[in-house]
């Protein structure tokens, strides 16, 4: 059973760097069977896809996002990560770790597996 | 990029009565659509991918309808724990964004 687990700070002052981490269990971070992508939720609204990595290294992100966002893996520790730069009172949310299927899954794209959510406050 | 449009809002109901809930996609996703639900303070759970496969555990109360364009997520008689949020999510583009959200609230 997959299980991931997130950690990092849930206050980030204006203009900084926002950075959280997921860790893997129950599968190897290098595995074809998953993306591995983060999701935001700004608190009262909808879910908003943030981008993922895939274990080829690929990363795809959200247009909106893509100049402040790197996503990235460290398969020493079966862990990917989040940054999110110059962040402002809008990036607000609960971010969520996700194991969206990979290409050669049933479906692929289709989120099993979420982390437990962190809330992240932008504030100075 | 494909946009999904979620309605209504909000769906006032009963305990046991039928809920229909709509995703309608600015252009077509095949039948790339899955649907999932939201309690407050949790992460979304899977229900339905692909536009009518229930996924693993899902009870069959939970249906899913359409393809192309417009797509319905029906739940045949509302359990008290059915009372969340539902959204919708296209796999035919990457990213796979979701919709808006529909509220399923007791009556």
């Amino acid at each position: 059973q997959l299980q991931l687990q997130q950690s990092g700070p849930g206050l980030v002052k204006p203009s900084e760097t926002l950075s959280l981490t997921c860790t893997v269990s129950g599968a190897s971070i290098s595995s074809s069977s998953y993306y591995w992508g983060w999701i935001r939720q700004p608190p009262g609204k909808g879910l908003e896809w943030i981008g993922s990595i895939y274990y080829t290294g690929t990363t795809n992100y959200n247009p909106s996002l893509k100049s402040r966002v790197t996503i990235s893996v460290d398969t020493s520790k079966n862990q990917f990560s989040l940054k999110l730069s110059s962040v402002t009172a809008a990036d607000t949310a609960v971010y969520y770790c996700a194991a969206p299927r990979g290409i050669a899954a049933v479906a692929p794209g289709v989120i099993d597996y979420w982390g437990q959510g962190t809330l992240v406050t932008v504030s100075s | 990029e494909i946009v999904l449009t979620q309605s209504p809002a909000t769906l006032s109901l009963s305990p046991g009565e039928r809920a229909t809930l709509s995703c309608r996609a600015s252009q077509s996703v095949s039948s790339y659509l899955a649907w999932y639900q939201q309690k407050p303070g949790q992460a979304p759970r899977l229900l339905i991918y692909d536009a009518t496969n229930r996924a693993t555990g899902i009870p069959a109360r939970f249906s899913g309808s359409g393809s192309g364009t417009d797509f319905t997520l029906t739940i045949s008689s509302l359990e008290p724990e059915d009372f969340a949020v539902y959204y919708c999510q296209q796999r035919s583009n990457w990213p796979p964004f979701f919709g808006g959200g529909t509220k399923v609230e007791i009556k």
